[in-house]
């Protein structure tokens, strides 16, 4: 049973617009939420997280949602860009178990 | 600044073959993970030790022990190596002040089982 979902295994958008990724979640528990992207042949970064109690994080080009009625967050990437190009991992904690879950990963292609 | 070292970066074994994947980390962080990466399935969590003296299964610990050698390195054994255990494998690290702190990751170990 998944607990954290990615739907979409691959995404591309033009330089310069946004791209929008998406992670679902069944555990109501979860209070912490975390994205990572990912190059070849090297380990996931660390990108953005968000707390249960909010539901918007910012930095920079990145944005994080977090709509907890629908157990649904989202990544917006405002403007993309070819670096940007990359595996994104969503992740998810419940408190006081140091025990991160991750999704399937969507892969983000930017065309230049 | 290594941060999460993983050793060795690639690997090819025989089946039924024996193999420890090292990790170390040099940010006196409390936990230590163990995960591996497969296409189409993220990263699954083998095994983790939330601090020094303690290991839990994770959810894929089937065919793995570890061992939380010091605060500093965590090792994953395979005993006898199969071939559905040929993936990437990720190490990473947590601080852990608080629950809400990200993992920090090493390269990955790449590992082939014949």
């Amino acid at each position: 049973d998944q607990q954290v979902k990615q739907n979409s295994p691959s995404l591309s958008v033009q330089e310069g617009r946004i791209s929008i990724l998406n992670c679902d979640y069944t555990n109501s528990m979860f209070d912490y939420f975390l994205w990572y992207k990912k190059y070849p042949a090297e380990g996931p970064t660390f990108l953005i997280s968000i707390s249960s109690i909010k539901d918007k994080n910012e930095d920079g080009r990145f944005t994080v949602f977090l709509n907890k009625s629908a157990k649904h967050l989202s990544l917006h990437i405002v403007p993309s860009q070819p670096g940007d190009s990359a595996v994104y991992f969503c992740a998810a904690s419940e408190p006081g178990t140091y025990k991160y879950i991750f999704g399937t990963g969507t892969r983000l292609k930017v065309l230049a | 600044n290594a941060g999460v070292t993983q050793t060795p970066k690639f690997q090819v074994l025989k089946t039924g073959q024996s193999m420890t994947l090292q990790c170390a980390q040099d940010m006196n962080h409390n936990s230590m993970y163990w995960y591996r990466q497969d296409p189409g399935m993220g990263l699954r969590l083998i095994y983790y030790s939330a601090s020094e003296g303690t290991t839990d299964k994770g959810e894929v610990p089937n065919g793995y022990n570890v061992s939380r050698l010091n605060k500093r390195e965590f090792s994953l054994r395979l005993e006898s190596a199969a071939p559905s255990q040929t993936s990437v494998y990720f190490c990473a690290s947590l601080q852990r002040l608080n629950s809400n702190q990200p993992q920090h990751f090493g390269d990955g170990t790449r590992l082939s089982i014949l």
